[in-house]
């Protein structure tokens, strides 16, 4: 079964610090994806990429950076987080036009 | 910037009730359109989807409809039951851009006892 793994699942971080999220999938999928979700704004578009060793800017990437090391594993960088970046985040992998499967989230809360 | 803009934001139906939710898209090439469910706590999963040469189709009591010349798409779900008390979000993406699925903002659907 399709699956993707994020680590860790609730993250308390100081502002100034540095965040980073991990996701795992197991699905042989090309495209990964980063969302955050916030209460008005829906799921938007942090980071993504089509294959390991790309990543390219999603709809609000200042302040995150993203890594993607292998197939398998796609990062999301907080290089200096802030209050703001308070949120749940959530990543996923997919092919072109087929279903996109999501993790269980991380909820992210910056001090 | 590609926009997905789904209404209403929130809604509130009796068991056994239809719930109809709306999306509408500006983008002409987006060509698949999924709708994706979210229960609290969870990650949002597939529900139904659509691909542009199809006007309806149907899982059991979702029914999700399409409308080119309109751009817009609906999820309807007859026999509502508050095991359907979730969030969903309607999607598209495109051939030509298909590293980027853009969703819709989200309904919150409460389905009353």
């Amino acid at each position: 079964e399709a699956a993707v793994t994020q680590s860790p699942r609730n993250k308390v971080a100081v502002t100034g610090g540095k965040v980073t999220l991990s996701c795992n999938q197991t699905n042989n999928h090309n495209n990964m994806y980063w969302y955050r979700q916030d209460t008005g704004h829906g799921l938007r578009l942090i980071h993504y990429s089509y294959g390991a060793g790309s990543t390219e800017k999603g709809d609000i990437p200042d302040g995150y950076k993203a890594s993607r090391p292998s197939q398998e594993n796609f990062s999301l960088i907080l290089e200096l987080a802030t209050p703001s970046q308070t949120s749940v985040y959530f990543c996923a992998s997919g092919d072109e036009n087929t279903e996109v499967f999501f993790g269980k989230g991380t909820r992210l809360t910056v001090v | 910037q590609q926009q997905v803009r789904q209404s209403p934001q929130s809604l509130t139906v009796w068991e056994g009730g239809t719930t109809v939710l709306t999306c509408s898209y500006e983008d002409s090439t987006f060509n698949y359109f999924p709708w994706y469910q979210q229960f609290p706590g969870e990650g949002p999963a597939l529900l139904i989807s659509i691909l542009s040469v199809s006007d309806k189709k149907e899982d059991g009591r979702f029914t999700t409809f399409f409308n080119k010349r309109e751009k817009k798409l609906s999820l309807h779900i007859i026999d509502s039951q508050p095991g359907d008390s979730a969030t969903y979000f309607c999607a598209a993406s495109d051939d030509t851009n298909a590293y980027k699925v853009i969703f819709g903002k989200g309904t919150h659907l409460h389905v009353l006892p």
